[in-house]
């Protein structure tokens, strides 16, 4: 496709509940980016992949988010046993090569929503 | 951490040029200034970049002061579309340590 495409863009899920959030990126961008923004605040970097390196986990908040990237492609992110406090929206992005800081494309994002 | 500094919010009005400051009086030197914006529900955007010479593009000109401190982001002809967050960063240009950091921005509000 012609940008990063998040699904869903909305997910509602009871506390307590594991979600799967998505991620695909650009075609050809060997460099993946996940970020949290939670309400009136700013990007909070969580993970990063690039190609077949071991991913950069060192924004993870817990031990209850994890996100893997197969194939060098789509990306999943899981929380698991969601937390109120997880509600947020969740960024993905993209980037040929992460030498490239003005070549870094965003998704529109999944809104998740713990009640 | 960011290395930046900006004011949380600036107002603009419609037409006239939005200027957005960023303070980074810590930069080195083979680091560069860039912007990226936020618009209401959607992911950051690049807008520019620069290293110490001033810079446009076709969305807006980015002035470096001598002593690379500080550095501002101008929007020639502000329209209501550019209210959103504006983010400044610095970075080593072809670092490859990945993540982007990014701080709290200006929030720039267009009013007619």
């Amino acid at each position: 496709g012609a940008g990063v495409s998040q699904s869903p863009s909305n997910k509602v899920t009871e506390k307590g509940k594991d979600v799967e959030l998505r991620c695909d990126p650009i075609s050809g961008h060997t460099a993946l980016y996940w970020y949290r923004q939670s309400l009136g605040q700013g990007l909070e970097f969580l993970i990063y992949f690039q190609g077949n390196s071991a991913p950069d986990k060192s924004g993870l908040p817990s031990d209850r988010f994890s996100a893997e990237r197969t194939g060098g492609s789509v990306s999943t992110l899981t929380i698991q046993r969601t937390q109120q406090e997880d509600s947020a929206v969740y960024l993905c992005a993209s980037s040929l090569s992460p030498a490239l800081t003005e070549g870094y494309t965003f998704g529109s994002g999944t809104r998740l929503t713990v009640v | 951490d960011a290395k930046t500094t900006q004011p949380p919010s600036m107002d603009c009005a419609e037409g006239r040029a939005a200027n957005l400051p960023c303070n980074h009086s810590t930069i080195s030197g083979n680091e560069y200034v860039y912007w990226y914006r936020q618009i209401h529900s959607q992911g950051p955007q690049y807008i520019i970049h620069g290293l110490k010479n001033n810079e446009t593009n076709e969305m807006a000109s980015l002035i470096i002061t001598e002593d690379r401190k500080s550095s501002t982001l101008i929007l020639p002809h502000a329209t209501l579309r550019d209210t959103a967050v504006y983010y400044c960063i610095v970075r080593v240009a072809g670092s490859n340590t990945g993540k982007l950091i990014f701080g709290q921005g200006t929030t720039l509000q267009v009013k007619p």
